[in-house]
């Protein structure tokens, strides 16, 4: 099975630019979950999705949005980006709870966005 | 709201025996997950303790106590490659679905 996959891998951006990242998880993975990590404040979660619709989501700035499509991809966006956006995004597909391995979170390589 | 601590860094010789203790603060969780992280790699998933006691796989084990609050990851017969981060997490049960909080990582190296 592939793993999770995102694009891109690296991106440049400058302040009041907007910004789209994708994920393409684990085929048969229903839940996608976006997290930012940077060294001072660790790995923190944004949000997640499940059946194109989100359950949860974290403490983030109304900035920071996604979806999910039919196909279980999903997309981040940052609008009006800010210099402490500057982070590694990764993306992670869990199996279903039917699974019983729901618990189990596969991670993409990450999207390092610098933001100038 | 849910905190986890972590020690920052730990090291040990290759075959040594090591334990990352994992400390929380939360008003309920599902279980406690443990993930590796190579320098400029992606999080890889470990082992979970659903309930209390200890879970084995191969050369790492994890431990939990709600209780105590409490729980660890024991890597055995250390090799060179097990220098990584890593991190302890925990689903809080208050939310439906994937919430996972992520304690801050142990650096962990290991010496020739």
């Amino acid at each position: 099975k592939a793993g999770v996959t995102q694009t891109p891998r690296y991106l440049i951006k400058t302040r009041g630019q907007q910004v789209t990242l994708s994920c393409s998880p684990i085929s048969g993975h229903r839940s996608v979950s976006w997290y930012q990590q940077t060294p001072g404040q660790g790995l923190q979660f944004l949000f997640e999705y499940f059946s194109e619709t989100q359950r949860n989501k974290g403490n983030f700035p109304g900035r920071f949005s996604g979806r999910q499509f039919s196909n279980s991809r999903s997309e981040m966006n940052v609008s009006t980006l800010e210099l402490g956006d500057s982070a590694l995004y990764l993306c992670a597909s869990s199996p279903s709870e039917t699974s019983g391995r729901a618990y189990e979170q596969y991670f993409g390589p990450g999207t390092r966005l610098t933001v100038t | 709201g849910q905190s986890l601590e972590q020690p920052s860094e730990v090291t040990a010789v290759e075959g040594a025996i090591v334990q990352i203790n994992c400390t929380y603060q939360t008003s309920g969780f599902y279980g406690l997950s443990w993930y590796q992280q190579h320098d400029g790699g992606a999080p890889t998933f470990l082992s979970y303790n659903g309930l209390d006691g200890l879970e084995e796989t191969g050369r790492f084990s994890s431990f939990l106590s709600r209780s105590d609050s409490y729980g660890y990851l024991l890597l055995q017969e250390l090799q060179m490659k097990d220098s990584a981060s890593y991190f302890c997490a925990v689903t809080p049960r208050n939310n439906y679905g994937q919430n996972f909080v992520f304690g801050p990582g142990t650096r962990l190296s290991v010496l020739p």
